[in-house]
């Protein structure tokens, strides 16, 4: 079974404060999303890093993928109360097989972010 | 217009009973997914449709069955509801199956009592 570790589990923190959420695995990822969820609401797509290394900014968020393309993260700058959300983190594998079509989600990110 | 939408949002019932959630998509996707997210919020693959075809099909108890009538529907169908199917169920699409970016809809809070 592939895994994707997301860490922190939990993560309460001030208005203005920065963070950063990981996610890695032992697996190569053809892709990687970043998902946000709110509570009684879907997950909603943020990003997407295709490419080992790549970096992606969505304003405050910055959003990175490793060099080898097994792990990621996100790095929130002064964060708002409105960022508080559950942050899910899924790897796509091309190809055939039982990977075919299946994300791998992680375990997920709860931030709360106090005014 | 909403993209992924699925019906009902709450679902209350008792145990035995059988229920069905759908789900619609106006994305022009070809592929289509049901999750079921516990109450720790992991969420878990259970089923995917490509073009009407299941290439996804997870280890879910066959009280559970996905019907795709065509490319923007996927229901599920559920037989003989136990206390341990309460969760939320969440549909979603995307492009193709190899495309990581998947729409998500707004959730079933199925509840069994």
């Amino acid at each position: 079974t592939q895994l994707l570790e997301q860490s922190p589990q939990f993560l309460s923190i001030q208005e203005g404060e920065n963070l950063t959420v990981y996610c890695n695995s032992s697996s190569v990822f053809s892709s990687l999303q970043w998902y946000r969820q709110e509570p009684g609401e879907g997950p909603v797509l943020l990003v997407t890093v295709v490419t080992g290394g790549e970096v992606k900014k969505l304003k405050r968020l910055t959003f990175q993928f490793g060099d080898a393309r097994k792990d990621s993260s996100l790095h929130i700058t002064a964060a708002q109360p409105g960022d508080t959300g559950l942050y899910l983190c899924a790897g796509a594998r091309r190809g055939g097989g039982t990977s075919y079509g299946k994300l791998t989600f992680g375990q997920g990110t709860i931030l709360t972010v106090h005014p | 217009d909403t993209a992924v939408s699925q019906t009902p949002k709450y679902l209350v019932t008792q145990m035995g009973n059988d229920k069905s959630i759908k789900c619609e998509q106006n994305l022009g996707h070809d592929t289509m997914y049901w999750y079921k997210q516990d109450s720790k919020k992991f969420l878990k693959i259970m089923f995917s449709y490509n073009n009407k075809e299941l290439i996804i099909n997870e280890t879910v108890p066959n009280r559970f069955s996905p019907k795709s009538p065509d490319k923007a529907h996927l229901n599920l169908h559920i037989n003989s509801l136990e206390l341990g199917d309460s969760a939320v169920y969440f549909c979603a699409s995307s492009l193709s199956p190899s495309r990581g970016e998947q729409y998500f809809g707004p959730g079933t809070r199925l509840t069994v009592t």
